[in-house]
């Protein structure tokens, strides 16, 4: 399975931006890039995918770089309900690609009231 | 929003003894999948489900584990001779299609004694 790395924890205020970065170096053509998150005594709950082109939807923005070796998930106006682990996950879809999704440590994001 | 329904939402057990976990994924979902969360660690993949038969399976889901749909709208995953590390927060998931987006449910909690 194809690896991502993510910084384990990052903090943020209340109505700020927040940038999560992730790095998927050894990203192959076919991977797609999926953001999870995992609220508190909750299961993981979807936030956002893409393949190449940046993305956007109700809960976030997420930016592809042009190599696709990186990429950040943006979440505008950080609430208290965003605190959460946040996952980058890469999902292959090519020949001898797998289905599942696989989860690694993640990003544990706090944010300040 | 349609949501994946899990119960019991905790269950204890003695080792040794069978339990079963009960989904209802989203009606009109076609896969399915079955993760694993020991407590602090990160969530594992177990098994995913398609057109009544396993598709992929982790190392972890032995011949302890097996997964049944056995009547169109519940899935369900059974373990025969539970171990103390057993113990988890194990989470349903479906999707629509393969690589859709997985909605995940709110878990049950098993706790082996």
């Amino acid at each position: 399975d194809a690896k991502t790395t993510q910084p384990n924890s990052m903090e943020s205020n209340e109505e700020e931006p927040v940038h999560l970065p992730c790095n998927h170096s050894t990203i192959s053509g076919t991977d797609y890039i999926h953001w999870y998150r995992q609220l508190p005594s909750q299961g993981p709950e979807y936030v956002i995918h893409g393949l190449t082109s940046n993305v956007n939807n109700r809960m976030a923005s997420l930016a592809i770089a042009e190599d696709r070796k990186s990429s950040t998930l943006i979440l505008h106006r950080a609430t208290l309900r965003d605190a959460a682990v946040y996952y980058c996950i890469l999902e292959g879809r090519g020949e001898g690609g797998s289905e599942k999704l696989v989860f690694g440590k993640g990003t544990k994001l706090t944010v300040n009231p | 929003e349609p949501e994946v329904t899990q119960t019991p939402s905790h269950q204890v057990t003695q080792m040794g003894q069978e339990v079963i976990l009960r989904c209802v994924p989203i009606s009109n979902h076609l896969y399915f999948y079955w993760y694993r969360q020991i407590l602090g660690q990160k969530v594992e993949f177990l098994v995913s489900f398609y057109n009544n038969e396993i598709s992929e399976k982790s190392e972890i889901f032995d011949d302890q584990f097996s997964v049944e749909r056995p009547d169109g709208s519940n899935f369900t995953l059974k373990i025969r001779s539970t171990k103390l590390e057993d113990s988890a927060m194990y989470f349903c998931a479906s999707s629509p299609y393969l690589g859709g987006k997985l909605f995940f449910g709110s878990g049950t909690q098993l706790s082996v004694l």
